[in-house]
């Protein structure tokens, strides 16, 4: 079957902008999750779902960045009034349940000029 | 808190050799999991195994072989005849049950592996 689909691959933003990153996870997968990967570094938990549910965002950087997965299946990252330090590689899982592999996807690169 | 090291940094060898990756991990949990994952050039993660932490059994599977031990808080990788197409980041990861952040997985900061011809 489809692995987890991500989208775009590559973001160009000016300082300022807002950006939207997509999501596909694996079908059936409930769990889902957001990942950021500075260059050289392990990636770092941003956020998790359940379904629907957003259970833990206590990994997001600041208010500027918000989640959203609204029928349970494709998720939105969306990072608002972008900043410099906000380039990364931002990656999404996907599981079948809590503690079970998590499937990742190719990343969407994201450069702030 | 839960923390992951990866001591190397960056390893290079000559193929055929064998290498091990180690991997050293803190937790209070009494469940957790762990796991490694590769992410080679092109940069997508792959997911190697997952191991629960109430079995210690070593595993293999092909050329790969972990080694588990809860005495000394490791998680080792080894690669045995290593080959040109294991040239890639190896990342170790931890998670485990601590209120409503199960599941999410911390990482360490990957060890580089360079298998030369």
């Amino acid at each position: 079957g489809a692995g987890v689909s991500q989208s775009p691959r590559y973001k160009v933003a000016k300082r300022g902008q807002d950006v939207a990153l997509r999501c596909d996870p694996i079908s059936g997968h409930v769990s889902l999750f957001w990942y950021q990967q500075a260059l050289g570094q392990g990636p770092e938990f941003l956020t998790y779902f359940q379904n629907e549910a957003q259970l833990d965002k206590s990994g997001l950087p600041s208010d500027r960045f918000f989640a959203e997965r609204p029928e349970g299946s494709v998720s939105t990252l969306k990072i608002q009034r972008t900043q410099q330090e906000d380039s990364a590689v931002y990656l999404c899982a996907s599981s079948r349940a809590l503690d079970y592999e998590q499937y990742f996807g190719p990343g969407t690169r994201l450069t702030v000029t | 808190a839960q923390k992951v090291t990866q001591a190397q940094t960056e390893i290079s060898v000559v193929e055929k050799e064998d290498v091990t990756l180690d991997c050293v991990y803190e937790t209070r949990d009494t469940t957790y999991y762990l796991f490694w994952y590769k992410q080679p050039p092109s940069g997508e993660l792959v997911f190697l195994i997952r191991r629960n932490s109430f079995d210690e059994q070593n595993e293999i599977s092909g050329r790969y072989s972990w080694n588990f031990q809860k005495s000394t808080s490791s998680f080792n990788f080894t690669i045995t005849a290593s080959q040109v197409v294991d040239s890639a980041v190896y990342f170790c990861a931890l998670s485990g049950g601590h209120g409503g952040s199960q599941g999410n997985l911390i990482f360490g900061k990957g060890t580089k592996l360079s298998v030369k011809p």
